[in-house]
């Protein structure tokens, strides 16, 4: 299987601040490229497919950029309602693989 | 608005077993690849599975060959996951997810643009 690797595992930012997450593959996928938004107590939301495209419905402060291994989600202007844990997925292979999470805390 | 509604929680006992359903909305059921996705307590998202109903060929990731069934009733609009030989790390929410595009092949892997509301599964002897 395909692993996915986020870093940073917890982030620390205030209000405003701009965001960077980075999720590395272990091999090259293309653009074939997730991001999740979770909150607690619910489901996971679609952020970004395909690596930079927004879902509908998904802020615009939200973007995504990347290919091959490595990968961005970038929040600009952080929002108190984007306080959560962000994971990335891969599925270019049969077998789709999440990363381990990123938990975006308030400073 | 497609969406998928799980069934409600279950206390299993280990060795036992659970099927958790999960119900579409809409007229797209078939086309669509369903997932089921777990998440134990405080812990990240993991793959299980995926079933593309109007193939009705099941995807299981490699941790749960022979341990997990996925099936689909399309007169119903039902995705099923049935695991057994149940044991306390089974412990987790449930989750059915569906991938975002239309699956014209027999096997598509796919971002995941509604979910279910998830079920909770707790194992306890």
């Amino acid at each position: 299987d395909i692993q996915m690797t986020q870093s940073p595992s917890t982030l620390s930012a205030s209000v405003g601040d701009r965001v960077t997450i980075t999720c590395r593959a272990s091999q090259s996928i293309g653009n074939w490229l997730a991001w999740y938004q979770q909150k607690p107590g619910k489901a996971p939301k679609l952020l970004i497919y395909k690596a930079s495209t927004l879902e509908s419905g998904v802020p615009s402060r939200f973007s995504g950029s990347g290919s091959g291994t490595e990968f961005t989600l970038t929040i600009n202007s952080l929002q108190p309602d984007d306080f959560a844990t962000y994971y990335c997925q891969q599925y270019n292979s049969y077998s789709e693989t999440f990363g381990q999470g990123t938990k975006v805390e308030i400073k | 608005q497609v969406q998928l509604v799980q069934s409600g929680a279950e206390v299993k006992k280990p060795g036992s077993s659970v099927k958790v359903s999960c119900k579409a909305s809409g007229d797209t059921f078939n086309y669509y690849p369903i997932s089921w996705v777990r998440q134990a307590p405080g812990q990240g998202l993991e793959r299980m599975g995926r079933i593309i109903p109007i193939f009705d060929m099941p995807n299981y990731a490699q941790k749960f060959q022979g341990r997990v069934t996925i099936i689909a009733d399309k007169s119903t609009s039902t995705a099923y996951m049935e695991v057994s030989s149940l044991r306390s790390e089974d412990t987790a929410i449930y989750y059915c997810a569906r991938g975002r595009d239309i699956c014209y092949t027999g096997n598509c892997a796919a971002a995941f643009d509604i979910w279910g509301q998830g079920t909770m599964v707790t194992v306890s002897s």
